[in-house]
């Protein structure tokens, strides 16, 4: 079975701070991880993805994030958290096999920045 | 560039009547296509997807149904809502080992 958890509900950080949004991963072989960003009363925005290759990924708006295999973790970060990342942040592996076309996805992390 | 589009992007709907909602993506061909619904602002549950014209993969069992009359044409229906269909519903496109794009979204609230 494939699945996601993102252990935290809620991160709060000062702006200026580095920030981290946890995720960690089931799933047998390579995943596909992606990290998606949802303001309130919006559709989900396409952050970065990891298929293969380098470990660190870099993405939109300054956000990367981290592939551990042995620890099966795939953290979101940003060295210098604004108040504008305020948001809610979805991780999401892909299916393998017969639910290659599927994409699963956490719970989300409110993310609250403060001034 | 390919976009995606929604509508209506609010509905108010009593218990009992029927629902169309309607999803559409430009600049691209044969994509995969998604509905979610999103509860109280959070988790997403997958309802159907959509490999191709015709093809529906149903996920949760329920009052839902979905259509792919055209190749980038996706639509969410009810002959019947209840008050549990409530919620925020969101439909994606995707292709190839390529990650999803989302629509604006509709907020759904039945009364």
């Amino acid at each position: 079975a494939q699945s996601v958890a993102q252990p935290e509900d809620q991160v709060n950080v000062a702006e200026g701070n580095p920030l981290t949004v946890k995720c960690t991963y089931s799933v047998s072989g390579n995943p596909y991880l992606f990290w998606y960003v949802q303001y309130p009363n919006r559709g989900l925005q396409f952050l970065l993805k990891y298929i293969t290759g380098d470990n660190l990924v870099k993405g939109s708006y300054g956000f990367e994030a981290e592939f551990n295999k042995s620890q099966t973790s795939f953290h979101l970060k940003k060295p210098s958290a604004l108040v504008s990342d305020s948001a809610l942040y979805f991780c999401a592996v892909r299916g393998k096999w017969g639910n290659f076309n599927k994409f699963y996805f956490g719970s989300g992390t409110k993310l609250n920045v403060k001034p | 560039s390919q976009t995606i589009h929604q509508w209506p992007a609010t509905l108010v709907q009593p218990v009992g009547s029927p629902l169309s909602l309607e999803c559409t993506v430009e600049g691209t061909s044969n994509p995969n296509l998604y509905w979610y619904r999103q509860a109280a602002g959070r988790g997403l549950q997958l309802l159907f997807y959509s490999v191709g014209i015709g093809q529906i993969s149903s996920e949760v069992p329920q009052n839902l149904s979905a259509s792919r009359p055209q190749d980038r044409q996706f639509i969410l229906s009810s002959k019947k809502l209840l008050l549990s269909d409530s919620g925020f519903y969101l439909c994606a496109w995707g292709q190839g080992m390529d990650e999803q794009y989302f629509g604006p979204g509709t907020r759904l609230t039945v009364t």
